[in-house]
């Protein structure tokens, strides 16, 4: 089974900031990587897909990169709406999501 | 508009069976892979099990191998997950969610707001 790590569990950061997410895969996955953000009491969202592709609809402030094993999803500039949990998902062999991120409000 | 309504949650004593349902609208159901996802109270997110539009690939995450199975009815936009045997551990919150691109397995777009699933004597 492939595991996915993300870093940091926890981040506090301020409006205006440049957050980065960090996805690890315990083998390759290519670009098979996906994104989602999740707010409390609401069901996760798609943010990007094949490790760099926006979905529609998703602010450009967004954006992923990376392959093989290594990922990163990346906020150019924090906003009031972008603070919830982030989770990365591999789909090349079946579906694993990472634990998850929590932004939070510094 | 994708809509897609789990029902079928509810408190279930361990080792008793529970089928929750899920009915979609707003696409054609019978070209797209679906899947349930659960989130146990304050967790992460768990894949269990999904099938293919042609029901050519069902797949199960090994933790509800041999005790959940999933099926679908093309004819009533529906999508079920069978649970037997069910443990403390199974307690979430159940999604039924949907493949992005049709006649693909891969990338999840649509979720429902799920159902509660509580296991507990």
């Amino acid at each position: 089974d492939i595991q996915m790590t993300q870093s940091p569990s926890t981040l506090s950061a301020s409006v205006g900031d440049r957050v980065t997410i960090t996805c690890r895969a315990s083998q390759s996955i290519s670009s098979w990587l996906a994104w989602y953000q999740q707010k409390p009491g609401k069901a996760p969202k798609l943010l990007i897909y094949k490790a760099s592709t926006l979905e529609s609809g998703v602010p450009s402030r967004f954006s992923g990169s990376g392959s093989g094993t290594q990922f990163t999803l990346t906020i150019s500039s924090l906003q009031p709406d972008d603070y919830a949990t982030y989770y990365c998902q591999q789909y090349t062999s079946y579906w694993t999501f990472g634990q998850g991120t929590k932004v939070e409000i510094k | 508009e994708v809509q897609l309504v789990e029902s079928g949650g509810g408190l279930v004593q361990p080792g008793r069976s529970l089928r929750v349902s899920c009915a979609a609208s707003g696409f054609k159901f019978d070209d797209y892979g679906m899947h349930w996802v659960r989130q146990a109270p304050g967790k992460g997110l768990e894949w269990l099990s999904g099938m293919s539009w042609n029901r050519g690939t069902i797949g199960y995450a090994d933790s509800v191998k041999g005790r959940f199975t999933i099926s679908r009815d093309d004819a009533k936009n529906s999508l079920y997950l069978q649970m037997n045997s069910l443990r403390p551990e199974d307690t979430a919150l159940y999604y039924c969610v949907k493949d992005r691109v049709a006649g693909t397995f891969g990338v999840f777009d649509s979720w429902g707001q799920g159902t509660m699933v509580t296991v507990s004597s």
